[in-house]
């Protein structure tokens, strides 16, 4: 069965400090993706990333980047110089490959970025 | 660009009541899913369409019923509403293909259950 852990249930951080978000995979599938989706306070989910299995290059957006390593099955996500903005609960997910792509879920992090 | 829309946004009801989540998408996606956050469970699979006329359950289907009449419209019904389906409901949808096609999500279902 497929299972993604988010340890960090609450992180706070004061603005432009770089904050990494942990997220922790299983599953048996030899190809499946990742995602990361962000849910700010008005709550609706976001989408931010999404990797496929076979690319373990790390990828850089602007402030984002994501740093996926197959060997520990992790795919973790780096907020560089936070800002307020960036505070929201953040998940990420797994899929199966192909199909109906269904979505398992980590519980999600709540990011507080203070002034 | 209408996108995926869900009605009601908001929704207060009586324990033992039937309550319909309704979710439309305009962009003829093969594939729609309905999935409920909780605290502390992040979002879970209730049940998913592969097109019109199948569905299938998910994680937590107990008490849900959903129907696809239509491509474009996967209603979901609390047959009798309990206390422990107080949540945010969020319907999904998905273009058919082996690519992993970015998954759409509409704005969200806050449904209480008195």
């Amino acid at each position: 069965a497929q299972k993604v852990t988010q340890a960090q249930t609450e992180i706070s951080v004061v603005e432009k400090e770089d904050v990494t978000l942990d997220c922790v995979y299983e599953t048996r599938d030899t190809t499946y993706y990742l995602f990361w989706y962000k849910q700010p306070p008005s709550g609706e989910l976001v989408f931010l990333i999404r990797r496929n299995s076979f690319d373990e290059q790390n990828e850089i957006s602007g402030r984002y980047s994501w740093n996926f390593q197959k060997s520990t099955s992790s795919f973790n996500f780096t907020i560089t110089a936070s800002q307020v903005v960036d505070s929201a609960v953040y998940f990420c997910a797994l899929s199966e490959a192909s199909g109906a792509q269904k979505l398992v879920f980590g519980q999600g992090t709540r990011l507080t970025i203070n002034p | 660009d209408a996108g995926i829309t869900q009605s009601p946004r908001y929704k207060i009801t009586e324990t033992g009541r039937q309550v319909t989540l309704m979710c439309h998408q305009t962009w003829s996606h093969s594939y729609m899913f309905w999935y409920r956050q909780d605290l502390g469970h992040g979002l879970r699979l209730i049940y998913y369409s592969a097109a019109a006329d199948i569905t299938d359950k998910g994680e937590v289907p107990d008490g849900y019923v959903v129907s696809r009449s239509k491509t474009e419209n996967f209603p979901l019904t609390l047959e009798s509403a309990t206390r422990s389906q107080t949540s945010v409901y969020f319907c999904a949808s998905c273009p058919e293909g082996t690519l992993g096609n970015t998954i759409y999500f509409g704005e969200g279902s806050w449904l209480t259950v008195v």
